[in-house]
């Protein structure tokens, strides 16, 4: 099982610019997650889904969305990149909320020009 | 919403010696608590959780952590330090869909 993979892994964007990071797991989870992480700010929820077709905020969703077409699949998208957004973004999974771990992607490097 | 702080940003300690990372937390409800570790260029990985019962929990690789519900804490403990255990740890509290992390401690284990 590869678990929770990310694509890409690394890339430079101009300021105005749009891209779409793609979350990929094999768990069968139902839950889905997109965090970014800065230097002394840990990791903040962007947008989750509880399920195929739903996905809902998080704590700094804007700038942001994020589709769930498929139940394996969660992604997120820029549509006009500012360097405020230059992060370290991870995807995460679970079988549920709460009481279950999360399941970690390796991570994105973003950096917004 | 609750919310994490971890009190130390970085702990540099010797190997083979005992090291405590620190967590408090803020809930009026209960929680479930975390603690993930994250090496270098990677992404988080579950080290122990507390979802109720023996407020001691503990890893595999020897880190524990106890519950204490009257100081809302969730402390991180190792007796003995490896070099190998130079990572970030990250407290997380979990409430619902709601998951919130600490800001990380760094952890150097020097030779």
């Amino acid at each position: 099982n590869a678990g929770v993979t990310q694509t890409p892994k690394f890339r430079v964007l101009k300021t105005g610019q749009s891209m779409t990071l793609l979350c990929a797991q094999d768990m069968n989870h139902e839950y889905m997650y997109w965090y970014r992480q800065d230097p002394g700010m840990g990791l903040r929820l962007i947008h989750y889904s509880v399920g195929e077709g739903t996905t809902a905020k998080g704590e700094v969703p804007d700038g942001y969305n994020v589709s769930r077409l498929k139940k394996q699949n969660f992604l997120l998208g820029l549509e006009s990149a500012a360097p405020s957004q230059t992060s370290v973004y991870f995807c995460a999974s679970g079988r549920t909320s709460g009481v279950h771990e999360q399941f970690f992607g390796p991570g994105t490097r973003l950096t917004v020009l | 919403a609750q919310s994490v702080t971890q009190l130390d940003s970085q702990v540099p300690v010797f190997e083979e010696a005992p090291v405590e990372l620190r967590c408090n937390y803020s809930s009026s409800v209960s929680v479930y608590l975390f603690w993930y570790v994250q090496y270098p260029n990677q992404g988080l990985q579950l080290l122990l959780k507390y979802l109720s019962g023996s407020t001691l929990v503990e890893s595999i690789n020897g880190f524990e952590a106890e519950f204490n519900k009257s100081q809302t804490s969730f402390h991180l403990r190792k007796p003995s330090v490896h070099i190998s255990d130079t990572a970030e740890y990250f407290c997380a509290v979990s409430e619902g869909n709601d998951m919130r992390f600490g800001a990380g401690t760094r952890l150097t284990v020097k030779p």
